[in-house]
């Protein structure tokens, strides 16, 4: 089980912000991978990929997005939200099968 | 640039079948692990199946089990999911998605998804 917190978060722009996904288990391989992703979906988009493996921003992806953490506690933080931000996060793990978080909603204040 | 194109949703009764298409361009398609996600009206993200690029290996949640079977046709570059005994609770927008890292397993990080197609069943 995925559990995301907060559940939605409203945030002035230009301030930072911080989602915490915890999973009911250990998201460590014994390759020393950890399968835990963060993604975005936009107001009537499809989802796209933000980090993967807790901390790999993936290509295009502003660096004002950083994820990090270990085991079962993980962070995504965006150090400058800003208006293009807006939207539903998910944290997903993939170790065991696939599962995603319930999702965080970001809006502007 | 990677490209995925979900086709075969539609209106379907409970009990009813439908077969999805996705039509994969942009990348060497089976050197990729597959996989559909499902997101119901108004709800979170939901992973349906899995197949792995040689397609000898394939995963699904419990949920649909015995009625889904996901399969690849690697010479039209096309991910399918066949859905049988369809469920009112299936409803859903279904997302065709590409791993990040292409391997012989699944690894199960998304980068790539589609638009998605619309399933929804009911009498």
């Amino acid at each position: 089980v995925m559990t995301q917190t907060p559940f939605s978060l409203s945030v002035t722009p230009g301030q930072p912000a911080s989602i915490s996904c915890k999973s009911s288990q250990s998201l460590l391989q014994s390759d020393g991978k950890t399968f835990l992703h963060w993604y975005l979906q936009k107001p009537g988009q499809s989802p796209q990929l933000l980090i993967y493996e807790v901390s790999n921003r993936f290509s295009g992806v502003p660096d004002r997005f950083s994820g990090s953490g270990s085991g079962t506690d993980f962070t995504l933080q965006i150090s400058r939200v800003e208006a293009e931000d807006v939207g539903v996060y998910y944290c997903g793990q993939s170790i065991n099968l696939l599962t995603f978080g319930g999702g965080t909603k970001v809006e502007i204040k | 640039e990677v490209e995925l194109l979900e086709s075969g949703g539609g209106l379907v009764q409970p009990g009813g079948s439908l077969r999805l298409s996705c039509a994969a361009s942009g990348f060497t398609f089976n050197n990729c692990a597959m996989t559909w996600v499902r997101q119901a009206p108004g709800k979170g993200l939901e992973w349906v199946s899995a197949i792995v690029g040689s397609g000898t290996r394939t995963y699904y949640t419990d949920s649909v089990k015995g009625r889904f079977t996901i399969s690849r046709d690697t010479s039209k570059n096309t991910l399918f999911l066949q859905m049988n005994s369809l469920r009112v609770d299936d409803t859903a927008v279904y997302f065709c998605a590409k791993d990040v890292l292409c391997s012989s397993s699944w690894h199960g990080g998304i980068d790539s998804w589609g638009q998605g197609t619309l399933v929804t069943v009911s009498s």
